[in-house]
């Protein structure tokens, strides 16, 4: 059962351009939101997290976006970079477990 | 920060053979879990453990077990192998206390033929 929906599956970007992605949620008793990267032969890196009593979350170029009422959240790049060229997963826990259920994944490709 | 160490990077092995994985948390770090990732796959959590004890289990069948040492460090052990437990196996450890965030190591490479 997959409880956290990622999309979209692949995205090619411009340098300096916006990449979007976009992560749905069914437990209702989530209560943690990372986003991790990782590049080829290496282990997932946390890039940011946000938890529900917040919409919104900014770390230099990363955003999250959140929305409790439609069970999603998305990840904002600005001025996406080349070295951005990654992939990215939406994950999800409860109640601190620290068990996180991941996304599918979304492979970033950033174009120079 | 992360400090996560896992051995060995790579492992080939044959259907039916057991496997042993390890994991050296980051210091002071009391919980470790374990994750698989299956090629193009986000990473499942087969379980954890929390000072020496497993405190959770994802949807893993029992030949997948593990160990906790009182230094925190981990084992993940898989028996009777099968072609479908090729995949990366990840370790991320976290303080337990005040913090949701774990830290991944690197992972160890497993092909079953």
């Amino acid at each position: 059962q997959q409880q956290v929906k990622q999309s979209p599956q692949s995205l090619i970007v411009q340098k300096g351009g916006i990449s979007i992605i976009n992560c749905a949620y069914e437990n209702t008793a989530f209560d943690y939101f990372p986003w991790y990267q990782q590049f080829p032969g290496k282990g997932p890196a946390l890039l940011i997290a946000i938890r529900p009593d917040v919409s919104e979350k900014k770390e230099g170029r990363f955003t999250i976006s959140f929305n409790k009422s439609a069970k999603q959240f998305s990840l904002h790049i600005m001025d996406s970079q080349p070295g951005d060229s990654a992939t990215y997963f939406c994950a999800a826990d409860a109640g601190s477990a620290r068990q996180l259920t991941f996304g599918s994944g979304t492979q970033l490709t950033v174009l120079p | 920060e992360t400090g996560v160490t896992q051995s060995p990077t790579h492992l080939i092995k044959t259907r039916g053979q057991q496997v042993t994985l390890r994991c050296s948390s980051q210091s002071g770090h009391n919980t470790v879990s374990w994750y698989q990732q299956a090629l193009g796959q986000g990473p499942q959590f087969i379980f954890q453990y929390y000072r020496e004890e497993e405190n959770g289990r994802g949807n893993f069948p029992p030949r997948f077990s593990g160990l906790q040492f009182p230094n925190y460090s981990s084992e993940l052990n898989v028996n009777a192998l099968e072609l479908d437990d090729s995949a990366l196996y990840l370790c991320a450890s976290s303080p337990g206390t005040f913090t949701d965030t774990q830290y991944f190591g690197p992972g160890t490479r497993l092909t079953v033929l």
